[in-house]
């Protein structure tokens, strides 16, 4: 069965310091994976997808994922954090094949702080 | 364009009383899935559907039911309310074909802005 884990539920940076989030999934084959953000009492939002071809993804608001087969990772990044940034981030899989039905597995979540 | 619409945002219910919660969706999207969020655990997946008129249970449908009668409405109802049923509602909807390699799997979810569900 696949799952997904993310390391810490909360970190905490300084603004304009360096955004490491840190996602490993546990599946036999490669899934797609996302990462999706989730401000204060709103719904979750897109913001990139690894589906196929360059293993380093740009998403939105300059953050990028880096795809790694070997490492079964899919680490989210951003070089500068920004004090918009503070949110809850989920990682999320989602199982590959035309019959699947695109349910997803999600993480447990990370919440970002972001200090002044 | 609105999006994914869920209705009510709040609601707070006594043990044993049954609702309906109501999500709607503008975008023509084939599949809709309804999630419920507790601290620590992500999101879970309650039921979805990959069309009008069809149904399926997800990973933790105990003590709910789904309908789909329309292409653009999901409903996610509780019969006899809970305690453990107090979480946040998410409502999502997914897949329009747009060519060829185009697979419900890779393409994202759109999500509502939830319901908080309070059970006392």
């Amino acid at each position: 069965a696949q799952s997904v884990t993310q390391l810490g539920s909360h970190v905490s940076v300084s603004e304009g310091a360096l955004v490491l989030l840190r996602c490993n999934y546990s599946s036999s084959v490669p899934p797609y994976l996302f990462w999706y953000v989730q401000y204060p009492n709103q719904g979750l939002q897109l913001l990139l997808k690894y589906t196929t071809g360059a293993t380093l993804v740009k998403g939105i608001n300059g953050f990028e994922a880096e795809f790694k087969k070997s490492e079964t990772s899919f680490h989210l990044t951003k070089p500068s954090a920004h004090m918009s940034d503070a949110a809850e981030y989920f990682c999320a899989v989602s199982k590959r094949g035309s019959s699947n039905t695109g349910k997803l597995i999600f993480g447990q979540g990370t919440t970002l702080q972001v200090k002044p | 364009n609105a999006g994914v619409t869920q209705t009510p945002k709040f609601r707070v219910l006594k043990t044993g009383q049954s609702m309906t919660l109501l999500c709607a969706q503008d975008m023509n999207h084939e599949y809709m899935y309804w999630y419920r969020q507790d601290p620590g655990m992500g999101l879970r997946l309650i039921h979805y559907s990959v069309g009008e008129g069809t149904t399926a249970k997800g990973e933790v449908p105990d003590g709910y039911n789904v309908s789909r009668l329309k292409k653009q409405n999901f409903l996610l109802g509780l019969e006899s309310a809970a305690p453990s049923q107090t979480s946040v509602y998410f409502c999502a909807s997914s897949y329009s074909f747009t060519g060829q390699g185009t697979h419900v799997s890779n393409q994202p979810q759109h999500f509502g802005d939830g319901t908080r569900l309070s059970i006392l």
